[in-house]
Protein backbone atom coordinates (compact mmCIF):
# COMPACT_ATOMS: atom_id res chain seq x y z
CA UNK A 1 0.00 0.00 0.00
CA UNK A 2 1.35 3.00 -1.38
CA UNK A 3 1.79 5.85 1.92
CA UNK A 4 2.27 9.77 2.02
CA UNK A 5 3.33 11.24 5.29
CA UNK A 6 4.01 14.68 6.02
CA UNK A 7 5.18 16.63 9.02
CA UNK A 8 6.93 20.20 9.31
CA UNK A 9 3.93 21.95 9.10
CA UNK A 10 2.83 24.62 11.61
CA UNK A 11 2.76 28.38 12.39
CA UNK A 12 5.88 30.99 11.53
CA UNK A 13 5.67 34.59 10.95
CA UNK A 14 6.24 36.09 7.71
CA UNK A 15 9.64 36.34 6.67
CA UNK A 16 10.30 32.67 8.06
CA UNK A 17 11.12 29.46 6.95
CA UNK A 18 9.66 26.21 7.39
CA UNK A 19 10.71 22.35 6.19
CA UNK A 20 8.12 20.33 5.21
CA UNK A 21 9.19 16.43 4.47
CA UNK A 22 6.87 13.75 3.04
CA UNK A 23 8.26 9.83 4.07
CA UNK A 24 7.13 7.28 1.17
CA UNK A 25 6.66 3.69 1.73
CA UNK A 26 4.99 0.68 -0.05
CA UNK A 27 6.40 1.90 -3.65
CA UNK A 28 10.17 2.26 -5.06
CA UNK A 29 10.40 6.06 -4.26
CA UNK A 30 13.16 6.45 -6.81
CA UNK A 31 11.49 5.40 -9.81
CA UNK A 32 8.48 7.98 -9.47
CA UNK A 33 7.80 11.84 -9.79
CA UNK A 34 6.85 13.32 -6.57
CA UNK A 35 5.25 16.79 -6.29
CA UNK A 36 3.87 19.18 -3.57
CA UNK A 37 0.27 20.69 -4.20
CA UNK A 38 -1.35 23.07 -1.68
CA UNK A 39 -5.03 24.15 -0.81
CA UNK A 40 -5.37 27.59 0.92
CA UNK A 41 -8.27 27.85 3.39
CA UNK A 42 -11.53 27.87 1.51
CA UNK A 43 -9.81 27.61 -2.19
CA UNK A 44 -8.46 25.60 -4.91
CA UNK A 45 -5.81 22.70 -5.65
CA UNK A 46 -2.52 24.51 -6.91
CA UNK A 47 0.27 22.64 -7.81
CA UNK A 48 3.36 23.97 -6.23
CA UNK A 49 6.51 21.80 -7.34
CA UNK A 50 7.55 18.75 -9.05
CA UNK A 51 10.69 16.98 -9.43
CA UNK A 52 11.77 14.18 -11.25
CA UNK A 53 13.00 10.81 -10.23
CA UNK A 54 16.25 11.31 -10.01
CA UNK A 55 16.29 14.65 -8.73
CA UNK A 56 17.85 16.35 -11.92
CA UNK A 57 15.03 18.67 -13.23
CA UNK A 58 12.36 20.55 -10.78
CA UNK A 59 9.84 22.83 -11.28
CA UNK A 60 7.91 25.80 -9.28
CA UNK A 61 4.93 27.76 -8.83
CA UNK A 62 5.58 31.61 -10.27
CA UNK A 63 4.44 32.32 -7.22
CA UNK A 64 6.82 30.79 -5.19
CA UNK A 65 9.98 30.59 -7.46
CA UNK A 66 12.71 31.39 -5.64
CA UNK A 67 11.35 31.04 -2.34
CA UNK A 68 11.01 27.40 -1.78
CA UNK A 69 13.10 24.73 -2.86
CA UNK A 70 11.88 21.04 -3.61
CA UNK A 71 14.72 17.87 -3.10
CA UNK A 72 14.47 14.49 -2.42
CA UNK A 73 16.75 12.21 -0.90
CA UNK A 74 16.06 8.52 -2.88
CA UNK A 75 18.37 6.82 0.18
CA UNK A 76 15.48 7.22 2.75
CA UNK A 77 12.53 7.55 0.53
CA UNK A 78 12.25 11.26 1.61
CA UNK A 79 10.98 14.33 -0.12
CA UNK A 80 11.70 17.60 1.20
CA UNK A 81 9.93 21.26 0.53
CA UNK A 82 12.24 24.16 2.02
CA UNK A 83 10.06 27.23 2.23
CA UNK A 84 11.88 30.64 2.99
CA UNK A 85 10.92 34.02 2.97
CA UNK A 86 7.42 33.33 3.79
CA UNK A 87 4.62 35.56 3.17
CA UNK A 88 0.69 35.13 4.50
CA UNK A 89 -0.59 34.07 1.23
CA UNK A 90 1.45 30.81 1.32
CA UNK A 91 -0.89 29.66 4.29
CA UNK A 92 -2.39 26.67 3.33
CA UNK A 93 -1.79 22.81 3.33
CA UNK A 94 0.44 20.91 1.52
CA UNK A 95 -0.32 17.89 0.26
CA UNK A 96 2.64 15.28 -0.92
CA UNK A 97 2.23 13.59 -3.73
CA UNK A 98 2.91 10.99 -6.45
CA UNK A 99 3.21 12.63 -10.03
CA UNK A 100 2.56 10.26 -13.17
CA UNK A 101 2.32 11.99 -16.14
CA UNK A 102 0.38 15.52 -14.75
CA UNK A 103 -1.57 13.11 -12.75
CA UNK A 104 -1.91 12.32 -9.15
CA UNK A 105 -2.35 8.97 -8.04
CA UNK A 106 -1.10 9.13 -4.53
CA UNK A 107 -2.31 11.89 -2.23
CA UNK A 108 -0.63 12.12 1.51
CA UNK A 109 -3.13 13.92 4.06
CA UNK A 110 -1.50 16.69 4.56
CA UNK A 111 0.31 19.24 6.72
CA UNK A 112 -0.94 23.14 7.51
CA UNK A 113 1.12 25.63 7.43
CA UNK A 114 0.08 29.05 9.22
CA UNK A 115 1.93 32.14 8.28
CA UNK A 116 0.85 35.02 10.61
CA UNK A 117 1.79 38.60 9.73
CA UNK B 1 0.99 28.20 -15.75
CA UNK B 2 -2.89 29.15 -16.22
CA UNK B 3 -5.38 27.13 -14.56
CA UNK B 4 -8.50 24.76 -16.49
CA UNK B 5 -11.63 26.52 -16.07
CA UNK B 6 -14.36 24.63 -14.65
CA UNK B 7 -17.47 25.97 -13.56
CA UNK B 8 -17.82 27.10 -10.01
CA UNK B 9 -20.70 24.74 -9.20
CA UNK B 10 -23.68 22.41 -10.77
CA UNK B 11 -26.18 19.88 -8.78
CA UNK B 12 -28.17 17.33 -9.68
CA UNK B 13 -30.69 15.16 -7.73
CA UNK B 14 -30.34 11.59 -6.72
CA UNK B 15 -30.56 9.00 -9.36
CA UNK B 16 -29.91 11.88 -11.64
CA UNK B 17 -26.31 12.45 -13.90
CA UNK B 18 -24.38 15.27 -14.38
CA UNK B 19 -21.37 16.42 -16.17
CA UNK B 20 -18.38 18.68 -15.38
CA UNK B 21 -16.44 20.23 -17.87
CA UNK B 22 -12.94 21.25 -17.93
CA UNK B 23 -11.36 23.50 -20.35
CA UNK B 24 -7.44 23.78 -21.20
CA UNK B 25 -5.92 24.80 -24.67
CA UNK B 26 -4.40 22.59 -27.32
CA UNK B 27 -1.04 22.89 -25.00
CA UNK B 28 -2.40 21.04 -22.36
CA UNK B 29 -5.98 19.11 -22.58
CA UNK B 30 -6.18 19.18 -26.23
CA UNK B 31 -2.68 18.02 -26.94
CA UNK B 32 -2.19 14.85 -24.04
CA UNK B 33 -4.15 12.22 -23.07
CA UNK B 34 -2.92 12.72 -19.59
CA UNK B 35 -6.59 14.35 -18.01
CA UNK B 36 -7.45 13.20 -14.31
CA UNK B 37 -10.27 13.92 -12.04
CA UNK B 38 -10.54 14.33 -8.54
CA UNK B 39 -13.28 14.24 -5.37
CA UNK B 40 -12.54 15.99 -2.43
CA UNK B 41 -15.01 15.74 0.19
CA UNK B 42 -14.38 18.72 3.54
CA UNK B 43 -11.68 18.00 5.65
CA UNK B 44 -10.14 15.38 2.82
CA UNK B 45 -7.52 14.70 0.34
CA UNK B 46 -8.38 14.74 -2.90
CA UNK B 47 -9.02 11.07 -4.16
CA UNK B 48 -7.91 10.16 -8.05
CA UNK B 49 -11.60 9.14 -9.87
CA UNK B 50 -10.17 9.38 -13.17
CA UNK B 51 -6.82 9.52 -14.97
CA UNK B 52 -5.60 9.12 -18.47
CA UNK B 53 -9.00 10.65 -19.26
CA UNK B 54 -11.47 7.83 -19.10
CA UNK B 55 -9.72 5.28 -16.90
CA UNK B 56 -11.04 4.18 -13.28
CA UNK B 57 -8.64 3.49 -10.44
CA UNK B 58 -9.50 0.03 -8.43
CA UNK B 59 -11.98 0.71 -6.15
CA UNK B 60 -13.59 3.68 -8.06
CA UNK B 61 -17.84 3.29 -8.43
CA UNK B 62 -18.11 2.89 -12.59
CA UNK B 63 -20.99 5.31 -12.04
CA UNK B 64 -17.86 7.88 -12.52
CA UNK B 65 -16.97 8.18 -16.52
CA UNK B 66 -14.58 10.59 -18.65
CA UNK B 67 -14.27 11.74 -22.09
CA UNK B 68 -12.16 14.30 -23.76
CA UNK B 69 -13.37 16.21 -26.89
CA UNK B 70 -10.80 18.94 -28.25
CA UNK B 71 -9.46 21.29 -25.48
CA UNK B 72 -12.46 20.16 -23.02
CA UNK B 73 -12.32 17.23 -21.07
CA UNK B 74 -15.84 15.62 -18.96
CA UNK B 75 -16.56 13.74 -15.79
CA UNK B 76 -20.01 12.43 -15.64
CA UNK B 77 -21.58 10.51 -12.57
CA UNK B 78 -24.39 8.72 -13.12
CA UNK B 79 -27.44 7.60 -10.69
CA UNK B 80 -26.20 10.53 -8.37
CA UNK B 81 -25.98 9.52 -4.85
CA UNK B 82 -26.16 11.66 -1.50
CA UNK B 83 -22.18 10.72 -0.70
CA UNK B 84 -21.10 12.26 -4.51
CA UNK B 85 -21.47 15.91 -2.97
CA UNK B 86 -17.92 17.08 -3.01
CA UNK B 87 -15.62 19.82 -4.48
CA UNK B 88 -14.46 17.82 -7.98
CA UNK B 89 -11.28 19.11 -9.67
CA UNK B 90 -9.67 17.86 -13.15
CA UNK B 91 -5.80 18.30 -13.63
CA UNK B 92 -3.63 18.06 -17.04
CA UNK B 93 -0.12 16.81 -18.05
CA UNK B 94 1.37 20.38 -19.65
CA UNK B 95 4.17 18.67 -21.71
CA UNK B 96 6.28 21.66 -20.46
CA UNK B 97 9.11 22.83 -19.01
CA UNK B 98 7.87 23.79 -15.71
CA UNK B 99 5.34 21.96 -13.39
CA UNK B 100 4.20 19.08 -14.79
CA UNK B 101 0.70 19.29 -13.88
CA UNK B 102 -2.33 22.64 -13.86
CA UNK B 103 -5.83 21.81 -12.17
CA UNK B 104 -8.92 23.51 -12.51
CA UNK B 105 -10.43 25.56 -10.21
CA UNK B 106 -12.64 23.11 -8.88
CA UNK B 107 -16.30 22.63 -8.93
CA UNK B 108 -19.01 22.17 -6.22
CA UNK B 109 -21.48 19.25 -6.86
CA UNK B 110 -24.70 20.03 -4.72
CA UNK B 111 -26.89 16.79 -4.57
CA UNK B 112 -30.52 18.43 -4.13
Amino acid sequence: EVQLLESGGGLVQSGGSLRLSCAASGFTFSDCTMGWVRQAPGKGLQWVSDIHRNGGRSSYADSVMGRFTISRDNSKDTLFLQMNSLRAEDTAVYYCARVVWGQIDNWGQGTLVTVSS
Amino acid sequence: QSALTQPASVSGSPGQSITISCTGTSSDVGAYNYVSWYQQHPGKAPKLMIYDVDNRPSGVSDRFSGSKSGNTASLTIAGLQADDEADYYCSSYTGSNTLEGVFGGGTKLTVL
